[in-house]
Formats: structure tokens, C-alpha cells, sequence
């Protein structure tokens, strides 16, 4: 089993519509959490951090349930731009700090 | 530029070659981080630093991968004897400390071992 999994996708979806991102991550010592996104043939960028309490960046909503051991990313009005590879990324922190990563979960939007 | 750059961009191997891929970490960065991507596929771990401290190496995938940081900024993979699996996207990525806050990716050096 990957130590992250993420839905395989793709996702496509109209302009404005609200999409979902899911990911569990199988090590329960797992201390950092972060979403990255990844333009085709371009190099991954850090999206946002996900904390406990959940956290919002405008259109972008990020949550964690660390007693399921899942996190997701809910983006609201979608738009164009938004069309690319989103990853889930989890740390163990400390000198175990290693981000690893899921697979990635393609979104296209649609005009 | 302020960011993570690595040469060269692109590479083509003959197998059996050897080849060295470079990272120059943002300066300042204590942790770097190497990854290799293959097509469709999410980044795998291979190694990271703590400054010159090669901290965890448990991600390359055989002895013919080797990765040194000697002063603790610019990094080396040096892969030997390449073979057509270890064609991908070599990423390096650096952060002001490890786990727990941004790491920054360079734009990857593309091998291509034929």
C-alpha cells in the first residue's frame, strides 16, 4: 500500500463548478500536510498547508481528519487556470522530514 | 535567480553511460531534496540533505545511485551505469528546514537514457 493515496482522477468539470480532492496517508506519525499543485511538464508548487482546524485560501478549502487519516482540498468556482495536477503531501517531520508524495489527481476544467 | 536551479535541463544517456545531474538550492536552504518523476506519476523520494548531512537515502533505488552534497549548498546525483528504467524527471527541491515548511522545486533535469 502507497504510503499516500489520492483519488486517480481526471476530473472534468465545467467552469464554476465546485470539485473535490481526497487523500489518506497510511502513517499515523505523519506530522505536515500540504497540498501541491503541478502544471503539465512544470515543476510542483506549493498550493497551501493543511492544519487540524482545516484552513481556507480564497476559493481553496483544505481539511484533515487525523484520526481517519485523510485530508482533502474542496475548490469552490473553479475556473480555467485551475486545470492541473494536485498532490498530496505528507511529512513526518523532524529528521524523518522527507515529503512524500501521492500520485497527483489531474483536474481539467471545461469552458 | 532566487530560485532552485538545476542543469542540465536536458539530458540524453546511452545506456551504460554515467551521468551528473546538478541542484543549486536556494541560498540559505538547509534542506534539499532529490525526487525522480516518472510520466503520470507523482514524485518518488530519493534522498535529502541536512546541509552536508545526507540525512535519508532509503528512495534510491539501487547502488548506482549516488548523491553528494559536499559543502552543504550545491548537490550532485551521479547515476552509473544508466539504464532505460532510470529514464524520468530528476527534481530538487530545497526549503529553510526540513518537514514542515515550503519546499521550493527546481524545473527538473528530464533524462532520457536510450
Amino acid at each position: 500500500r502507497k504510503e499516500v493515496e489520492q483519488d486517480p482522477g481526471p476530473f472534468n468539470v465545467p467552469e464554476g463548478a465546485t470539485v473535490a480532492f481526497n487523500c489518506t496517508y497510511s502513517n499515523s506519525a505523519s506530522q505536515s500536510f500540504f497540498w501541491y499543485r503541478q502544471d503539465c511538464r512544470k515543476e510542483p508548487k506549493l498550493l497551501m498547508s493543511v492544519y487540524s482546524s482545516g484552513n481556507e485560501d480564497g476559493r481553496f478549502t483544505a481539511q484533515l481528519n487525523r484520526a481517519s487519516q485523510y485530508i482533502s482540498l474542496l475548490i469552490r468556482d473553479s475556473k480555467l487556470s485551475d486545470s492541473a495536477t494536485y498532490l498530496c503531501v505528507v511529512s513526518l517531520g523532524g529528521s524523518q522530514g522527507n515529503l512524500i508524495f501521492g500520485k497527483g489527481t489531474k483536474l481539467s476544467v471545461k469552458p | 535567480g532566487a530560485g532552485v536551479s538545476q542543469s542540465p535541463r536536458y539530458k540524453v544517456a546511452k545506456r551504460g553511460q554515467d551521468v551528473a545531474l546538478r541542484c543549486d538550492p536556494i541560498s540559505g536552504h538547509v534542506s534539499l531534496f532529490w525526487y525522480q518523476q516518472a510520466l503520470g506519476q507523482g514524485p518518488e523520494f530519493l534522498t535529502y540533505f541536512q546541509n552536508e548531512a545526507q540525512l535519508d537515502k532509503s528512495g534510491l533505488p539501487s547502488d548506482r545511485f549516488f548523491a553528494e552534497r559536499p559543502e552543504g549548498s550545491v548537490s550532485t546525483l551521479k547515476i552509473q551505469r544508466t539504464q532505460q528504467e532510470d529514464s524520468a524527471v530528476y527534481l530538487c527541491a530545497s526549503s529553510f528546514w526540513q518537514g514542515s515548511t515550503e519546499a521550493f522545486f527546481g524545473q527538473g533535469t528530464r533524462l532520457t537514457v536510450v
